[in-house]
């Protein structure tokens, strides 16, 4: 069974500094993973996505992730944090093949940049 | 505005009630999906169309969840005799055709029902 686990609820930082959201994922065969962002009163927006080829992935707005097979993780995160940056994040899943078209997505994580 | 559409934005109702949502995707996105999403949890895949085919559909959906997509552009997504424990964000997403499985989602504003 496609699972995904954000360990964190909350994540604060300082703005300026790095951050980090963390997602670790079970799936059978190869992982599909990616991140959304979700603003007050707005829809989910993508971010990036894995798929195969180099593990560190960039993605919108200065965000990055870390794929890491041996870990099942896939990690969120940006050299430096803004108060804009504040805001849910959510990671999803995929497995292939899967035998379903079903998208897993964690809890979320609440990211919140202090200035 | 070229995104994906809901409406109602807001739809609030008495327990026993019938509930239609629409949503309207990307224009050229033949992939559709449906999901819930309740306060602190992540969206759950409810439903998942292919142009006007409903290929999937959560187990965890009851028979009073319904779901269509007559042309392969709009989608409904009907909830009969509803109860409070459907009170919930509802979120529709579209996608492009091609690229397998791992073309990225555009998620709408979401129909927030209220069940009282």
């Amino acid at each position: 069974a496609q699972s995904v686990a954000q360990p964190e609820d909350q994540v604060n930082v300082a703005e300026g500094n790095p951050l980090t959201v963390k997602c670790t994922y079970s799936v059978s065969g190869n992982p599909y993973l990616f991140w959304y962002v979700q603003y007050p009163n707005r829809g989910l927006q993508f971010l990036l996505k894995y798929i195969t080829g180099d593990n560190l992935v960039k993605g919108s707005y200065g965000f990055e992730a870390e794929f890491n097979k041996s870990q099942t993780s896939f990690h969120l995160k940006k050299p430096s944090a803004l108060v804009s940056d504040s805001a849910l994040y959510f990671c999803a899943v995929r497995g292939d093949p899967s035998g379903t078209y079903k998208y897993i997505f964690g809890t979320g994580t609440r990211l919140k940049v202090l200035a | 505005d070229t995104g994906v559409s809901q409406d109602p934005r807001h739809k609030i109702t008495k327990r026993g009630q019938n509930v239609t949502f629409r949503c309207d995707p990307i224009s050229e996105h033949n992939r559709l999906y449906w999901y819930r999403q309740t306060l602190g949890q992540g969206p759950e895949f409810l439903t998942y169309f292919q142009n006007e085919a409903q290929l999937e559909k959560s187990r965890l959906l009851s028979d009073r969840f319904s779901a269509e997509r007559p042309k392969g552009s709009f989608s409904t997504l009907e909830i009969q005799r509803t109860e409070q424990g459907d009170s919930a964000m509802y979120l529709c997403a579209s996608s492009p055709r091609g690229g397998g499985a791992y073309n990225e989602q555009f998620f709408g504003p979401g129909t927030r029902l209220t069940v009282l």
